[in-house]
């Protein structure tokens, strides 16, 4: 069964550590996607990878880094530069034109 | 600079009655639009989308019209379920080949019973 697998759905950082986020997808997509929600927000773009060893910033990529080594992982580092971390954390893929992106079920990240 | 705004944040809906919800864009550029439904803690769920060649999709109970001139979308629900109770994005994307999505701030849907 095809989908992508966000891990941990809660996490929580102390300050001035980075922690990492896990996204992986099973459906054989080529582009990969980090967003972050806010409340009352919509979904913010931070970081997206069209094709392995290759990424691109988003609109909100200060304070995070990623990687994309594997087509099937693009893990999300939420650095101790991200002064207000406290969000949900949503990773989808997306495979051709006429597909819509296919969104995980999150991470949602405290500070302690 | 929003792109894409939801200029209501809820909506209430009596059980078997019309939702309607509303997406204005700015970017002319734009040339897909999509609905996603979203519970609380899960990711975003595909609901239906709407390509700029076309001013009306319909999908089951639901049906996104487009109206390009206005810069407009919206997202008819008919009937409502109580099981619609949920936060509704609109996204756009474009032009053709940018495979990145805009996203609104959303409109939570309380669909009474």
């Amino acid at each position: 069964d095809g989908g992508i697998t966000q891990s941990p759905k809660y996490l929580f950082r102390k300050e001035g550590q980075n922690v990492t986020l896990s996204c992986e997808q099973n459906l054989n997509h080529d582009a990969m996607y980090w967003y972050r929600q806010d409340p009352g927000q919509g979904l913010r773009l931070i970081y997206y990878s069209h094709i392995v060893n290759d990424f691109q910033k988003g609109d909100i990529a200060e304070g995070y880094s990623v990687s994309r080594e594997k087509k099937e992982s693009f893990p999300l580092t939420v650095t101790s530069a991200q002064k207000n971390p406290t969000a949900f954390y949503l990773c989808a893929s997306y495979g051709r034109g006429d597909q819509p992106q296919h969104f995980g079920d999150g991470t949602r990240l405290s500070i302690l | 600079d929003q792109q894409v705004k939801q200029n209501s944040p809820s909506l209430s809906v009596q059980e078997g009655r019309i939702s309607i919800l509303n997406c204005d864009y700015t970017n002319s550029m734009f040339d897909y639009f999509l609905w996603y439904k979203k519970y609380p803690a899960e990711g975003p769920t595909f609901l239906i989308s709407i390509s700029s060649i076309k001013d009306k999709n319909e999908d089951g109970r639901f049906t996104v019209f487009l109206n390009k001139s206005a810069k407009h979308l919206s997202l008819h629900i008919v009937p409502s379920q109580p099981g619609d109770s949920a936060v509704y994005f609109c996204a756009a994307s474009g032009p053709t080949g940018t495979y990145k999505y805009i996203f609104g701030t959303g409109t939570r849907l309380k669909v009474l019973a």
